[in-house]
């Protein structure tokens, strides 16, 4: 059964920090989710991996299939980037494995 | 591209009355959907796999007799919280997968979620 690790829990940093949020996993998988999840509840979905890195704007995500890790980072951190980062990993015909999510406060 | 909708988006309800949660991919046809709850201050667990025109998987732990999924077309899945109660009191996900072909093929993209409240 895969474990998904989030670090750290809970995220406090001033506006215009670079902030990073790691995800581990224990087995492999075939991609990985970040999704975000403002207070109120409705989820975005931020990125899909399967290898590397992919940016949007000021995320950027990363994965290390070898080691099972990925990490999110946001540069020039906004208060409005204040939300629950969540890493989710499998896919193909399996449903998802979720971490308990990051919850990060940027404070302006 | 690649957009899944939820309907309703919050709901509250009396105990005992059933409640139908829609989701829906926008352009793509999701040859699999799957469901997931939040309870507060969790992670999302999944609830079942959903294949159109098949009965849903339910994972352990889940009661399919009362949380009915129905996958009538490859754009739409319906949960049914049957006779709630205040302990169904939850957040709602469903997501959806692409086929095999085309630009996101065998990705899953998420709805936005679904509150739900019984009194």
């Amino acid at each position: 059964k895969n474990e998904v690790e989030q670090s750290p829990q809970n995220l406090t940093a001033q506006e215009g920090e670079f902030i990073t949020i790691n995800c581990s996993y224990s087995v492999g998988i075939s991609a990985l989710h970040w999704l975000q999840q403002h207070p109120g509840g409705g989820i975005v979905s931020l990125f899909m991996l399967s290898s590397g890195k992919k940016k949007h704007g000021r995320l950027i995500a990363t994965i290390n299939i070898q080691e099972k890790h990925s990490s999110l980072h946001i540069t020039a951190s906004h208060p409005r980037d204040s939300a629950v980062y969540i890493c989710g990993t499998g896919g193909g015909a399996d449903g998802l494995t979720f971490g308990k999510g990051t919850h990060l406060i940027i404070q302006p | 591209g690649a957009v899944v909708s939820q309907h309703p988006s919050r709901v509250i309800c009396k105990s005992g009355t059933s409640v139908k949660i829609e989701c829906r991919s926008l352009d793509f046809q999701a040859t699999t959907m799957f469901w997931y709850r939040q309870f507060p201050k969790k992670s999302l667990m999944l609830m079942a796999t959903s294949n159109e025109g098949s009965k849903a998987t339910y994972e352990q732990g889940v009661e399919k007799d009362k949380f009915l999924i129905n996958h009538a077309s490859l754009t739409l899945s319906t949960l049914t919280v049957t006779s709630a109660h205040p302990e169904d009191s939850s957040f709602y996900i469903c997501s959806a997968r692409v086929g095999l072909a085309g630009v996101y093929k065998n990705e899953q993209f998420f709805g936005p979620g679904t509150r739900l409240t019984v009194l």
